[in-house]
């Protein structure tokens, strides 16, 4: 199966700094999302990352907080912006090799915000 | 959109004993189950899943079966053992909406007492 990468794998920032993270996959695959977990939370989906056009985000998540790039089938960046402490959280790139595939997650990046 | 609800919340069995978590959905257009185990510090891990098209599917020690006309799935684990021990994930997903988005349950804190 494919191998997924993040970078940073943790981090710790000062209020009001933006941090990006970035997902790297060994291989192309179709689909790619982001996701954030929250300390002893389930998995909540920020957005699907669309190659050569804008995310796709969901319900309480904004382009300007957490803009996203994706420019080819194997990489993948979220920005955390402009940073508060209720950012803290770990951030998860997931992938979907094709539709309708199983889907697999990253390491995650722990962010903690100062 | 898609609500999924999973129980119990925290469940302790003994060792060698069998654990059941529960979970049930609300879009009856959801087609794809899949199941993820997270220790901690670690990313989900996909253990098992099912498709609509089945019943039940085994790998192993571990069970999923899935009812469609009650909306409700299960992960059932067999003669438990201390390293199953894990915070576990159901998920629903309608792959024919086009979105493949998964929709996650709270999650189940599991402890296999030695």
């Amino acid at each position: 199966s494919a191998v997924i990468s993040q970078k940073p794998s943790r981090d710790i920032c000062q209020r009001g700094t933006s941090l990006t993270i970035q997902c790297q996959v060994d291989s192309q695959v179709t689909m790619m999302f982001w996701y954030r977990q929250q300390p002893g939370q389930s998995l909540t989906l920020i957005a699907t990352a669309n190659q050569g056009s804008e995310a796709t985000y969901e319900s309480g998540f904004v382009i300007d907080k957490f803009p996203i790039s994706r420019p080819n089938l194997t990489f993948s960046t979220l920005t955390v912006s402009n940073m508060s402490p209720e950012d803290s959280s770990i951030y998860l790139c997931s992938i979907r090799v094709s539709p309708g595939d199983e889907q697999f997650f990253g390491p995650g990046t722990r962010l903690t915000v100062l | 959109g898609e609500n999924v609800e999973q129980h119990p919340s925290t469940l302790s069995v003994q060792e060698g004993d069998s654990a059941v978590i529960k979970c049930t959905y609300s879009d009856s257009a959801s087609n794809y189950f899949p199941w993820y185990k997270q220790e901690l510090g670690k990313r989900p891990q996909l253990i098992i899943d099912i498709r609509s098209n089945v019943g039940e599917k085994k790998d192993q020690r571990i069970a999923v079966t899935l009812n469609k006309t009650a909306k409700h799935f299960s992960l059932h684990i067999t003669e438990t053992q201390p390293e199953d021990s894990a915070v576990y994930f159901c998920a629903a997903s309608d792959s024919g909406a086009g979105s493949y988005q998964l929709t996650f349950g709270k999650g189940t804190k599991l402890s296999v007492i030695p």
